[in-house]
């Protein structure tokens, strides 16, 4: 099956430092990539969608400035929370669909998520 | 706008009992996928099961069937004969064209021993 690969699982950072997550297909091309945030025993908030090969698409209310997002090949999308402050702290997770399905009913194949605190 | 409820934040069976949890939807498209998620302690999110909505008949997987009934726009996911593995957050989640999911806000289940 469709395999994502989010890391690191977790990590600790100072204030004021940026941290990149990265987020890869293991197994398919993956053309759109999407980031989530997740908050304790709260559901999944989409924060941007990454395409490969042009600008991500932020929601609403999401810095693009401070969560930056690259996916320059088809299987690797990297986010960089610039500038991290303690409100920051939080669970990201990564999610993909398989490309070559082509279809919009493939499901999200998610990564492991990421843990970040911000110290 | 698309909007997913989930009306029950926390439930718990008994193990090899079974379970009912709720879902409903609120769209204007006609053709749309439905989804449920579980995301375990380990916060790995793992597919259930699928719906396409231009199937009237009900999805199953095993111990995991769906009653999807889309004039009300309802999409329950039953859970037989539960075992402890079950114990997770339960996220029903729905796309139309496009690649936005929608998600719920979640189902807090526990199955005890």
């Amino acid at each position: 099956g469709a395999v994502v690969s989010q890391h690191p699982s977790w990590v600790i950072c100072k204030s004021g430092t940026s941290v990149k997550i990265e987020c890869r297909s293991l197994d398919f091309q993956a053309t759109t990539m999407f980031w989530y945030r997740q908050f304790p025993k709260q559901s999944l908030m989409l924060m941007a969608t990454s395409n490969e090969g042009s600008k991500a698409t932020y929601e609403q209310g999401v810095e693009k400035d401070k969560f930056l997002i690259n996916h320059a090949s088809l299987t690797l999308s990297t986010l960089t929370v610039t500038s991290a402050h303690p409100e920051d702290s939080s669970f990201y997770i990564c999610s993909a669909r398989d490309g070559g399905s082509g279809s919009y009913n493939s499901p999200l194949h998610f990564g492991n998520g990421t843990r970040l605190t911000v110290t | 706008a698309q909007t997913v409820t989930q009306s029950q934040p926390e439930m718990s069976v008994q193990e090899a009992e079974t379970v009912t949890l709720s879902c409903t939807y609120d769209t204007s498209e006609n053709n749309y996928y439905l989804f449920w998620y579980k995301q375990p302690p380990s916060r790995q999110m793992i597919l259930v099961i699928r719906q396409e909505a231009y199937k009237q008949q009900n999805a199953t997987e095993n111990r995991f069937s769906v009653n999807f009934q889309k004039a009300a726009k309802s999409f329950s996911l039953k859970i037989s004969d539960s075992q402890l593995g079950d114990t997770a957050m339960y996220f029903c989640a729905f796309i139309h064209t496009g690649n936005q999911f929608y998600f719920g806000t979640g189902t807090s289940l526990t199955v005890i021993p």
